[in-house]
């Protein structure tokens, strides 16, 4: 089946460490994104991609970096920038060009800091 | 980016259908009105959008008011797996940066 796998599902940290998480899709999606979300919040966008080798900020984007060299994987690594990691974090795509199509989520990854 | 009010919690019985408002009074005119649920511990998943006129799909219906500043997502029978956060998302034409505010919790009871 077509879908989005994120891995871990449970991440662990120490401080000062940068972790990257790993989003891969099977769709043939062109765009994808990744969330931030905190215990009884809304999700936030952090970076999206429309496109191989592309990618722009979102609206948290601080203490994050992400790269897109294939179409299908989109990793996010948390670096030790980020003050406050400790989050789930969330990964989708949807068709890219195409008005209003919908975006297929991940199961989510959980970071938690030791 | 049009503002949203829902109701943070609603309860309802199994085999009865549900009705979920959304106030969005700000939307302009090209905004699509989409809605989205997650179920515990996953992730969002896509549930119906529409523009003006009411739109049905397998999952649910989604009645938008004349004016357009509210909508309501109708769940035909709600099930024990229906309970999730359903998120309510106005996405102006040509934007593809959904934008999440806090939803409502829907409780099924059996």
């Amino acid at each position: 089946d077509g879908g989005i796998t994120q891995s871990p599902k449970y991440l662990f940290r120490k401080e000062g460490q940068n972790v990257t998480l790993s989003c891969e899709q099977n769709l043939n999606h062109d765009a994808m994104y990744w969330y931030r979300q905190d215990p009884g919040q809304g999700l936030r966008l952090i970076y999206y991609s429309q496109i191989v080798n592309d990618f722009q900020k979102g609206d948290i984007a601080e203490g994050y970096s992400v790269s897109r060299e294939k179409k299908e994987s989109f990793p996010l690594t948390v670096t030790s920038a980020q003050k406050n990691p400790t989050a789930f974090y969330l990964c989708a795509s949807s068709r890219s060009g195409v008005t209003n199509q919908p975006q297929h989520f991940g199961d989510g990854t959980r970071l938690s800091i030791l | 980016d049009a503002k949203t009010t829902q109701p943070n919690s609603m309860e309802s019985n199994e085999e009865e259908p549900v009705h979920l408002p959304c106030n969005h009074s700000t939307i302009s005119g090209t905004d699509y009105i989409h809605w989205y649920r997650q179920l515990p511990s996953q992730g969002p998943e896509y549930v119906i959008h529409g523009l003006t006129s009411n739109v049905n799909n397998r999952m649910a219906s989604l009645a938008i008011a004349e004016d357009r500043k509210s909508s309501t997502l109708i769940l035909h029978r709600a099930t024990l797996r229906d309970a999730a956060v359903y998120y309510c998302i106005p996405l102006w034409f040509g934007n593809e940066k959904l934008t999440f505010g806090t939803g409502t919790r829907l409780t099924i009871i059996p």
